[in-house]
């Protein structure tokens, strides 16, 4: 099983509508959850992060559930600049740094290819 | 702006030379990564560095790459001999990690290094 999974996409809807991006993560001892977006030919930025209790961000609303290794956003109100490929981003600890403190990488899901039409 | 810098941006090579990469950092930040991206699997963690030390390149093969970060403003990756199947777009990114979380809770991603194998 891959360490982060997502919807493959590609999702096309109309202006205005709703949308949802799923993802999944297989190590329980990831630490921490982002959504990154990136434009075409263009390298990936952070959206936002994802918390535990749920956050959100104007249209865009980021949850998280620990127990089913789940993460998501969603976007309402769709505009065309919200056309993107949009990643799911994992924080995990690494391994235990010989100087003390553990040590964190950043695993991406492939990505799901957002494309808003007129 | 700080940023993370690149070079070449583009880069055309036959099968067999030798390509080097290049990436400068943002100043100050302690943990740099280099990534693959591809259509097929998307993004990939090939190695990173916290403190100039490398801390895991499992995702790199060992036979032909070879990452290094000679000094705090320099890492590079070097593929040798270079391969059509190393064709993709060769990101570099910076954070300041501390204690398991970054920085405004993101890395900062170059603009890539966009190379073709033929």
């Amino acid at each position: 099983r891959k360490e982060v999974e997502q919807d493959p996409g590609p999702f096309n809807v109309p202006e205005g509508a709703t949308v949802a991006f799923n993802c999944t993560y297989s190590n329980s001892a990831s630490q921490s959850f982002f959504w990154y977006r990136q434009d075409c030919r263009k390298e990936p930025k952070l959206l936002m992060s994802v918390y535990s209790s749920g956050n959100e961000d104007g249209r865009f609303t980021a949850q998280l559930n620990r127990a089913s290794q789940y993460i998501s956003l969603l976007i309402r109100d769709s505009k065309l600049s919200d056309s993107a490929t949009y990643l799911c981003v994992v924080n995990l600890a690494h391994r235990p740094s010989n100087s003390g403190g553990s040590n964190y990488k950043l695993t991406f899901g492939k990505g799901t290819l957002l494309t808003v039409n007129p | 702006d700080a940023r993370v810098t690149q070079t070449p941006r583009h880069k055309v090579t036959e099968m067999g030379q030798e390509v080097t990469m290049r990436c400068q950092p943002i100043l100050g930040h302690n943990t740099v990564f280099w990534y693959r991206q591809t259509m097929m699997q998307g993004l990939e963690l090939l190695a990173y560095f916290r403190n100039r030390a490398p801390l895991d390149d499992s995702g790199m093969p060992k036979d032909r790459f070879s990452a290094e970060m000679p000094d705090a403003t320099l890492a590079t990756l070097k593929i040798q001999p270079s391969e059509p199947r190393d064709s993709a777009v060769y990101f570099c990114a910076s954070g300041q990690n501390k204690d398991g979380r970054f920085s405004g809770n993101t890395i900062y991603f170059g603009e890539g290094s966009w190379l073709t194998v033929v």
